[in-house]
C-alpha cells in the first residue's frame, strides 16, 4: 500500500503571499490531520479533517486553515505568510484506530 | 505545565550502547502511548504502541511505562549507526467518544546519534 504522500516537497515564499499544501492519505484512510514542526516548538498539532468535516483545531491563528475532498485527499492553506512560519508540515492519515501515519512533510521557508 | 515533556539531548553514544528515552506527562487519564523516530529530511514513523502500564518489547526496542509517576520510556539495546534519529515520544487524546476529535501530542524529540 502506497504511504502517505505530500506536494510539494519545498517550496520558497515570501512574506504576505499564502501557500497551498496538498496530502494524499493512504488508501482507504479517512482521517486526515495537519502538523506544524519547528526546532523550537516541535510537532504541534494544526487540525484533523474527517468525512470532509474539521474535527478539532489546534491552537494557530485563523491565516491556517484546511479542507478535505470527497475522496480524502486534503489541503492546507495559510495566508498572509510570516516568517515564523517557516516550517515542516507534516500530513498524517489513520483509520478508526490509534494509529497515525506521517507522510514525507512540506518544507516551507517564508523569507 | 506542558502534556507531554521530553529530555531533550542530544545523546551520543558508541555502537552496542543500552539507550535510554524518556517522556513525562501530565494527565493520569492517559492510556495509550507511542513512540516515533523521525531520520532526518523524513516524516516520523510509528516505532512502538502501548496500552496503560507494562513493557512492550519489538525487537531490540522495548516501551515501558510507568502511570504511577507518569513516566514513559523507550530503550534501545546494541544501538545501531542506523539508529541515529530523533526519537518523539506522542500522546494521542480524542476530544469526543467514537473515534473522531484525535490528536497527537508530542514531546519536543531527542537527537540521538550512535557512533560506529
Amino acid at each position: 500500500k502506497a504511504g502517505v504522500t505530500q506536494t510539494p516537497r519545498y517550496l520558497i515564499k515570501t512574506r504576505g503571499q499564502q501557500v497551498t499544501l496538498s496530502c494524499s492519505p493512504i488508501s482507504g484512510h479517512r482521517s486526515v490531520s495537519w502538523y506544524q514542526q519547528t526546532p523550537g516548538q516541535g510537532l504541534q498539532f494544526l487540525f484533523e479533517y474527517f468525512s470532509e468535516t474539521q474535527r478539532n483545531k489546534g491552537n494557530f491563528p485563523g491565516r491556517f486553515s484546511g479542507r478535505q475532498f470527497s475522496n480524502s485527499r486534503s489541503e492546507m492553506n495559510v495566508s498572509t505568510l510570516e516568517l515564523g512560519d517557516s516550517a515542516l508540515y507534516l500530513c498524517a492519515s489513520r483509520t478508526r484506530g490509534n494509529k497515525q501515519y506521517f507522510g514525507p512533510g512540506t518544507r516551507l521557508t517564508v523569507t | 505545565q506542558k502534556e507531554v515533556e521530553q529530555d531533550p539531548g542530544p545523546l551520543s553514544v558508541p555502537e552496542g550502547a543500552i539507550v535510554s528515552l524518556n517522556c513525562t506527562y501530565s494527565n493520569s487519564a492517559f492510556q495509550y502511548f507511542m513512540w516515533y523516530r523521525q531520520y532526518s529530511r523524513k516524516g516520523p514513523e510509528l516505532l512502538m504502541y502501548t496500552y496503560s502500564s507494562g513493557n512492550k518489547e519489538d525487537g531490540r526496542f522495548t516501551a515501558q511505562v510507568d502511570k504511577s509517576s507518569k513516566y514513559i520510556s523507550l530503550f534501545i539495546r546494541d544501538s545501531q549507526p542506523s539508529d541515529s534519529a530523533t526519537y518523539l515520544c506522542a500522546i494521542p487524546q480524542w476530544l469526543r467518544s467514537g473515534g473522531s476529535n484525535y490528536k497527537l501530542t508530542f514531546g519536543k524529540g531527542t537527537l540521538l546519534t550512535v557512533n560506529p
